[in-house]
């Protein structure tokens, strides 16, 4: 059973254009991650949100956690070549030691020029 | 600082031929460990996780097993391959902050079972 569902699972757009994505869940999380990885590698962090409602801002990237914890979005604006990779979010359950992250189904993103 | 090794990096094993995964940290003490599996361009599946040395929890049903047998090692193992356990395996550490805390991955071993 998939908990985070990401919606678009894939997305072409042009340098410039703006882009959300969504991660959605009919689970309470106790805080939410966004990754960004590239083909062949690890994801890397990109933010952590943690209070229902919150808002992060990373350069063109901003990050929102939904009021109930349930769901995030990431938008991005003036997207840029560098851009492109698959973004996943990751939402943290458990308490004490046993906390770990369920991830989502992930959003391709590919940045033309 | 922290680093993850994982080894090998690609590998192609024939149906019902035994796996062997490993997974190292260093720069770090008791670190929660985490073996995730990825099909191309989707999201990650847990596994396995472990908070310390052989402390293991499996999360879901499968042809796989891990084991901690030190505090920065953790291996995922099979008996046989099955065709369906093809895909890109990473391990994870993490350092967990009250309910958050990054993960951090190592490079990956891509496995593909013939």
């Amino acid at each position: 059973t998939q908990l985070l569902e990401q919606s678009p699972q894939f997305l072409s757009i042009q340098e410039g254009e703006n882009l959300t994505v969504y991660c959605n869940s009919s689970s309470v999380f106790s805080s939410l991650q966004w990754y960004r990885q590239e083909p062949g590698e690890g994801p890397v962090l990109l933010v952590t949100v943690v209070t229902g409602g919150e808002v992060k801002k990373l350069k063109r990237l901003t990050f929102q956690f939904g009021d109930a914890r349930k769901d995030s979005s990431l938008h991005i604006t003036a997207a840029q070549t560098g851009d492109t990779g698959l973004y996943l979010c990751a939402g943290a359950r458990g308490g004490g030691a046993t906390n770990k992250l369920i991830f989502g189904t992930g959003t391709l993103l590919a940045v033309q020029p | 600082s922290q680093t993850i090794h994982q080894w090998p990096a690609t590998l192609v094993q024939p149906v019902g031929s035994p796996l062997s995964l490993e997974c190292t940290v260093e720069g770090t003490s008791n670190p929660n460990l985490y073996w995730y599996r990825q099909a191309a361009g989707r999201g990650l599946q847990l596994l396995f996780y472990s908070v310390g040395i052989g402390q293991i929890s499996s999360e879901v049903p499968q042809n796989l097993s891990a084991s901690r047998p030190q505090d920065r090692q953790f291996i995922l193992s099979s008996k046989k391959l099955l065709l369906s356990d093809s895909g890109f395996y990473l391990c994870a550490w993490r350092r967990l902050l009250g309910v958050t805390g990054e993960l951090f991955f190592g490079e990956g071993s891509r496995l593909t079972v013939l």
